[in-house]
């Protein structure tokens, strides 16, 4: 099976500029997630999403991040407008419906904000 | 809501010995705690988990421990190889449907 694919694998962008992350998670899988996870640290939920619909958003900043699941399927990430402190790594993971905590994690999208 | 804390931040052990991996968690109704192992570029790969109902699991050279009463959870590799180096990170669950909180991570390194 296909595991969980996002783009791009890394980014550079200047602070208070904006950027998108895109997460394609397993065919079949309800519930989707997006981590942050800072350097040296362990990962972080920012987001959770059962089918297009938000179940946990309570660590996002909303202030400038926003994300979408339409149609349940794919989703974006969005920081708008960057900060420093926003460097880390963006890890979106799937898991499959029926509950559980079967995840499966994409390899990650690397943000340097300078 | 669940806090989750991983001992050591580091860790580095002869090719051949063991390696151990401790974490604590805080909600008494947590029931499940998984492992992930996260090399270098890669997103956090689900190695062996444990329900609270057992006190043990093994799977090959790796297995993980449970002790419900004092709220701890332990990762232990025998025979360790090179290709175990890599970052360790344990988890429970945080509130809310299918949530993970993890720990801040074990870097393991195999000396040859």
């Amino acid at each position: 099976e296909a595991g969980v694919a996002q783009s791009p694998r890394y980014k550079i962008i200047e602070k208070r500029q904006s950027v998108a992350f895109w997460c394609n998670p397993i065919s079949g899988h309800a519930t989707l997630y997006w981590y942050q996870q800072i350097l040296g640290q362990g990962p972080k939920l920012l987001i959770q999403f059962q089918n297009n619909g938000v179940v946990d958003d309570s660590q996002l900043p909303k202030d400038r991040f926003s994300a979408e699941r339409l149609k349940g399927v794919d989703s974006t990430l969005k920081i708008q407008p960057a900060k420093l402190e926003d460097s880390a790594v963006y890890l979106c993971a799937s898991s499959p419906p029926g509950g559980g905590f079967g995840y499966t994690f994409g390899s990650g999208t690397r943000l340097t904000v300078v | 809501g669940e806090n989750v804390e991983q001992h050591p931040s580091t860790l580095s052990v002869q090719e051949g010995d063991s390696a151990v991996i401790k974490c604590t968690y805080s909600d008494s109704a947590s029931n499940y705690f998984p492992w992930y192992k996260q090399e270098l570029g890669k997103g956090p790969q689900l190695i062996i988990d444990i329900r609270s109902n057992v006190g043990e699991k093994k799977d090959q050279r790796i297995a993980v421990t449970l002790n419900k009463t004092a709220k701890h959870f332990s990762l232990h590799i025998t025979e360790t190889q090179p290709e175990d180096s890599a970052v360790y990170f344990c988890a429970a669950p945080g509130e809310g449907a299918q949530k993970l909180v993890f720990g801040q991570g074990t870097r393991l390194t195999i000396n040859p």
